[in-house]
């Protein structure tokens, strides 16, 4: 299976403030990656699909980055309603993966 | 619009089984497949696999052989999640989810959930 490895776990920000979370297969993936934002007691909402591509209706503070191993989610100009838990997956192969998860704080 | 509607919570037993049931609309339901994910209390999130919605047609995540059982009933448009001998370690939130384009694409489409809780 592959792994999928996030950091940081936590990250505590200001409004306004640019954010970068990271996250690395243990194999390639190609470009193969999503972003996704969960909030409290909701379903994951898809932000980013091919490591780049910001999905329709999503804010383009959000942005994606990578391929092969690496990648990286980018919120810009951080926001009160940006506060969630986010998470990498690759489908590249079953079993798809999940990263651990990185929650974002406002402080 | 696209939307996956899941039944609502369970409190079962240790060794008891439990059916999730997830009704889709808005869209052509043998087109798209449906995938389960399963998110323990604080921890990630697990992909428990899919069923090909045309053919009926299985794939389960290795974690998730043996007691987990997909199904579907295309007649009303609901896909199924069965639990079975279900384990303390089972209590989670379950998630169908489906993608609505073909190809490599992840999943984005979810369900609400259902919360499953196993206590005696």
């Amino acid at each position: 299976d592959i792994q999928m490895t996030q950091s940081p776990s936590t990250l505590s920000a200001s409004v306004g403030d640019r954010v970068t979370i990271t996250c690395r297969a243990s194999q390639s993936i190609t470009n193969l990656l999503a972003w996704y934002q969960q909030k409290p007691g909701k379903a994951p909402n898809l932000l980013i699909y091919g490591a780049s591509n910001l999905k329709s209706g999503v804010p383009s503070r959000f942005s994606g980055s990578g391929s092969g191993t690496e990648f990286t989610l980018t919120i810009s100009n951080l926001q009160p309603d940006d506060l969630a838990w986010y998470y990498c997956q690759q489908y590249k192969s079953y079993p798809w993966t999940f990263g651990h998860g990185t929650k974002v704080e406002i402080k | 619009q696209v939307q996956l509607v899941q039944s609502g919570s369970e409190l079962k037993k240790p060794g008891a089984s439990v059916k999730v049931s997830c009704k889709a609309s808005g869209y052509t339901f043998t087109s798209y497949p449906i995938n389960w994910v399963r998110q323990a209390p604080g921890q990630r999130l697990e992909w428990m696999g899919w069923i090909n919605s045309n053919t009926g047609n299985p794939t389960y995540a290795q974690d998730f052989t043996g007691r987990c059982l997909f199904s579907l009933d295309a007649s009303v448009s609901t896909a199924y999640l069965e639990i079975n001998s279900l384990k303390a370690d089972d209590t989670a939130v379950y998630y169908c989810a489906t993608k609505m384009v073909r190809g490599p694409y992840p999943v984005d489409v979810w369900g609400q959930g259902t919360t499953i809780t196993v206590s005696s």
